[in-house]
């Protein structure tokens, strides 16, 4: 099964309010990142937090990750239409593998 | 703009075809990586490769084939395709050593297999 999960699957929201998207996952891991992916698109890089770090913020984007739980989350805040998307989590697992491991996607609809 | 690019965006072509999807980056990337999404799903890693002459099986068994003769290209290959190989792949590629390294997509290629 995949390492992470989104929640929840979709979204809809009215422009202006914030979204907040949680992902959770199973093992150790070095970094949690975030990814936006438009319709039939590839995926482009939001954010990157460390294990060690506990809260990171880029523009209206802010992340949360809570190891003990196993978790983050994602605030985008003030939302636009244009930010209809979907956001994945993704992880890199401690130890030598290192693979990138994406969870299943939160759909966020922004209605105008 | 990530320097990664796939080719072709779009393909349909009938079942027992060989096909090759291309993937080229530009960013002197060591690893590489080729994920196959179905639509409105989560990525599934197929392949995956540190350098050259290294390529790894991922998460998900598939049918397809990859090599990494030049740093800069990953091609994936499927030699008899089949309708249930319709799907979506993206290929994507980032820094070797270091451990916070954020990963550049391609556009993906969405292949129909009728």
């Amino acid at each position: 099964s995949q390492q992470g999960e989104e929640d929840p699957q979709a979204l809809s929201i009215q422009e202006g309010e914030n979204a907040t998207m949680n992902c959770s996952y199973k093992t150790s891991i070095n970094n949690l990142q975030w990814y936006r992916q438009n319709s039939g698109r590839g995926l482009v890089h939001l954010i990157l937090i460390r294990s060690n770090e506990r809260e990171k913020h880029s523009g209206r984007l802010r992340v949360t990750l809570d190891t003990s739980k196993k978790s983050s989350s994602l605030l985008i805040t003030a939302s636009r239409a244009a930010d209809t998307a979907s956001y994945f989590c993704a992880t890199v697992k401690s130890g030598s593998a290192r693979q990138l491991t994406f969870g299943s996607g939160t759909q966020l609809t922004v209605l105008p | 703009e990530a320097d990664i690019y796939q080719t072709p965006r779009y393909l349909v072509i009938g079942t027992g075809k060989k096909i090759t999807l291309e993937c080229s980056q530009t960013m002197g990337h060591d690893k590489m990586y080729w994920y196959q999404q179905d639509p409105g799903m989560e990525l599934h890693l197929i392949h995956y490769s540190y350098g050259v002459n290294s390529t790894e099986k991922g998460d998900l068994s598939s049918e397809s084939t990859v090599s990494r003769i030049r740093t800069e290209h990953f091609p994936l290959t499927l030699e008899s395709a089949r309708p249930s190989h319709t799907s979506q792949y993206l290929c994507a590629s980032s820094r070797k050593h270091a451990l916070d390294t954020e990963a550049f997509f391609g556009q993906g290629t969405r292949l129909t297999v009728v």
